[in-house]
């Protein structure tokens, strides 16, 4: 089964700078999806960035890019010119790309605090 | 409405009660999927529909737990003798999802969840 693992409950930054949230995974699959998820206060989850693994090039989405090292099984967050609406909480998540597992695996979150 | 809602918003229930928790995707989603998010958590699967196949169950803690779509579209999720450990939120999400392919991927649209507490 796979697992999805975020090494960081809680993270600071201060507006205007830059964060990195951490990620790993495990499976044996060579083809799957990975994503990054915001939660804000209002519970509503919120999809900032996707990678499909079979791309070599990491995914943007304008402040947010990826650092996906497939080898290592290592997919990181990166949140460039950090504002005070990014505060919330981050899940990384997996899905298979295999036809009937379309569920979504979660980390346990991290949670993103932006200073003023 | 343009979105996956959910109803209600928040349950507090006792011990020993049964549940029941609506989630209406978004008109012409045929894929419906139910998470739990416990304090501290992660999101766990609980159970998938898609269509017409059967449901995948695979993520439901207990037989407490069942979960049912009328008519392709609105879903119903039910805790029987509710516990304390069910305390948690409680999400459901759509997407359009058609035959499973590989590399075919429809995103999944989240409600905002339903908080319930089990006293």
């Amino acid at each position: 089964a796979q697992t999805v693992t975020q090494s960081q409950p809680e993270m600071s930054v201060q507006e205007a700078e830059t964060v990195t949230l951490s990620c790993t995974y495990d499976t044996s699959e060579s083809d799957y999806y990975l994503f990054w998820y915001k939660q804000p206060p209002s519970r509503q989850m919120i999809l900032v960035i996707r990678q499909e693994a079979y791309k070599q090039q990491n995914a943007t989405e304008n402040r947010f890019s990826v650092n996906f090292q497939k080898a290592a099984k290592s997919f990181s967050l990166k949140i460039s010119d950090s504002q005070l609406g990014d505060a919330a909480m981050y899940f990384c998540a997996y899905r298979s790309s295999q036809g009937g597992s379309e569920k979504l695996v979660f980390g346990k979150g991290t949670k993103l605090t932006v200073n003023p | 409405g343009a979105g996956v809602s959910q109803s209600p918003s928040n349950k507090v229930t006792e011990k020993g009660k049964d549940v029941e928790l609506r989630c209406d995707p978004i008109s012409g989603h045929t894929a419906l999927y139910w998470y739990r998010q416990s304090l501290g958590q992660g999101l766990e699967f609980l159970i998938y529909f898609q269509g017409n196949s059967a449901p995948d169950k695979s993520g439901l803690p207990s037989d407490r737990f069942s979960a049912e779509r009328t008519g392709g579209s609105v879903s119903t999720l039910t805790i029987q003798r509710t516990q304390q450990e069910d305390s948690a939120v409680y999400l459901c999400a759509s997407s359009a999802e058609g035959v499973p392919q590989f590399f075919i991927y429809n995103e999944q649209f989240f409600g905002p969840g339903t908080r319930l507490t089990v006293l």
